[in-house]
């Protein structure tokens, strides 16, 4: 079955340390997203591809990196820069820039929880 | 810029009651509207969605109207079951940008 998996499920970190989150998907979407969960807030975006080699800053950027050198593959990595990484990741495709119903929905993995110790 | 606010939970209801989980919106032009479900330690998963004012999305018993002149999207449910205990979150897609906008979620307790 297509969908979009994630790595780990879980993943603790010290302090500094840079750690990174897989994420690889095989409906051959060509827009893939990340998104940050905490209590309370809803969900907020970091990042967001719309194709390969290119990506965009969401909002809350700041302490993340991206790349998306293939299609099917989006890691996030969590840097020591991020201030309070301590959170549930999600991140989802979509089939991309086309109109119409398709390209508004977004199919979601089954997130990444970090904790920094 | 474009919002959406939901009523805070938890909605705690027992089998086979009505559930109503509010959703308004603030946003220019003419969104696209979602409520998706995360059940307990998962991802989000579309529940349904509705493209234009009048619209009803409706999937698995739950039902939204999109209601333009009210900015409302609620979500109701005849009669829930202990299965449907879980977060909902309501959203919006405004025109360009593929950027979802979500709310801060309803998380829903079914006792049997």
């Amino acid at each position: 079955d297509g969908g979009i998996t994630q790595s780990p499920k879980y993943l603790f970190r010290k302090e500094g340390q840079n750690v990174t989150l897989s994420c690889e998907q095989n409906l051959n979407h060509d827009a893939m997203y990340w998104y940050r969960q905490d209590p309370g807030q809803g969900l907020r975006l970091i990042y967001y591809s719309q194709i390969v080699n290119d990506f965009q800053k969401g909002d809350i950027a700041e302490g993340y990196s991206v790349s998306r050198e293939k299609k099917e593959s989006f890691p996030l990595t969590v840097t020591s820069a991020q201030k309070n990484p301590t959170a549930f990741y999600l991140c989802a495709s979509s089939v991309g820039l086309a109109p119409g119903s398709g390209a508004n929905v977004l199919t979601f993995g089954a997130g990444s929880r970090l904790t920094v110790l | 810029g474009d919002s959406v606010t939901q009523m805070e939970g938890p909605v705690t209801l027992s089998e086979e009651a009505f559930l109503t989980i509010n959703c308004t919106y603030t946003a220019t032009g003419y969104p696209s509207l979602f409520w998706y479900v995360q059940y307990p330690g998962e991802g989000l998963q579309l529940l349904l969605k509705a493209t234009k004012a009048d619209d009803k999305g409706s999937n698995k018993g739950f039902e939204a109207t999109y209601r333009k002149e009210t900015t409302s999207f609620h979500l109701e449910k005849g009669s829930v079951q202990v299965s449907d205990s879980a977060v909902y979150f309501c959203a919006l897609k405004n025109t360009g940008f593929q950027k979802l906008v979500f709310g801060t979620g309803t998380r829903l307790l079914v006792s049997p």
